[in-house]
């Protein structure tokens, strides 16, 4: 069974900092890029960040323009583990966050396979 | 940046109607459409991709079309558990995701 397992949530004042991790088995890790999504309270989802399925500094790393310069993605391929730094948080950073394994082109490139989810809240 | 235009955004069916939802990309994205459902508390579940290509274990009676700007997901009878919310996604701009804003499907 394929699975991926975020943790690392909770609540953080603004400007505050967060790591979350997403745990990954079932399947090979280190084939697939990852992705995290996000999706703020009553609201739609909102694509994050990618990481492509190195974990060196040979790595594609790519970010949305609203958490640019603030967070970080990283893999750990040993660890079967996906992470987001996330620095400078502010208040509309509340939300879901999903890591996300993405399909490559077989499956045109979907997010086929989600976690459950973890819960960042920024609030003073 | 691919903004993807949904509509609409909420809709009342019955069980049995056939529903069919819209989601028109800014610029021709080829056929790199997906589509998503979500429940309540829940993870999206892939449920197309590739614009018309059902993922294993999803049920026949959900249907996607379309290519260049215009696609569509269908559901040919609602059931009872379809009643969620449904996002398209495109995936031609590696890896600039971007979802639409998404489709309430509920009880009429």
């Amino acid at each position: 069974e394929v699975y991926l397992v975020e943790s690392g949530g909770g609540l953080v004042k603004p400007g505050g900092s967060l790591r979350l991790s997403c745990a990954a088995s079932g399947f090979t890790f280190s084939s697939y890029p990852m992705n995290w999504v996000r999706q703020a309270p009553g609201k739609g989802l909102e694509w994050v960040s990618f990481i492509s399925s190195s974990s060196s500094s040979t790595s594609f790393i790519y970010y949305a323009d609203s958490v640019k310069g603030r967070f970080t993605i990283s893999r750990d391929n040993a660890k079967n583990s996906l992470y987001l730094q996330m620095n400078s948080l502010k208040t509309e950073d509340t939300a879901v966050y999903y890591c996300a394994r993405d399909g490559g082109q077989q499956l045109a490139y979907s997010m086929d396979v989600w976690g459950q989810g973890t819960t960042v809240i920024v609030s003073s | 940046d691919i903004q993807m235009t949904q509509s609409p955004s909420s809709l009342s069916a019955s069980v049995g109607d056939r529903v069919t939802i819209t989601c028109r990309a800014s610029q021709s994205i080829s056929n790199y459409l997906n589509w998503y459902q979500q429940k309540p508390g829940k993870a999206p579940y892939l449920l197309i991709y590739g614009a018309s290509t059902l993922q294993s274990g999803v049920p026949s009676r959900f249907s996607g079309s379309g290519s260049g700007t215009d696609f569509t997901l269908t559901i040919s009878s609602l059931q009872p558990e379809d009643f969620a919310s449904y996002y398209c996604l495109q995936t031609y701009k590696i890896p600039m995701y971007t979802f639409g804003r998404g489709t309430k499907v509920e009880i009429k």
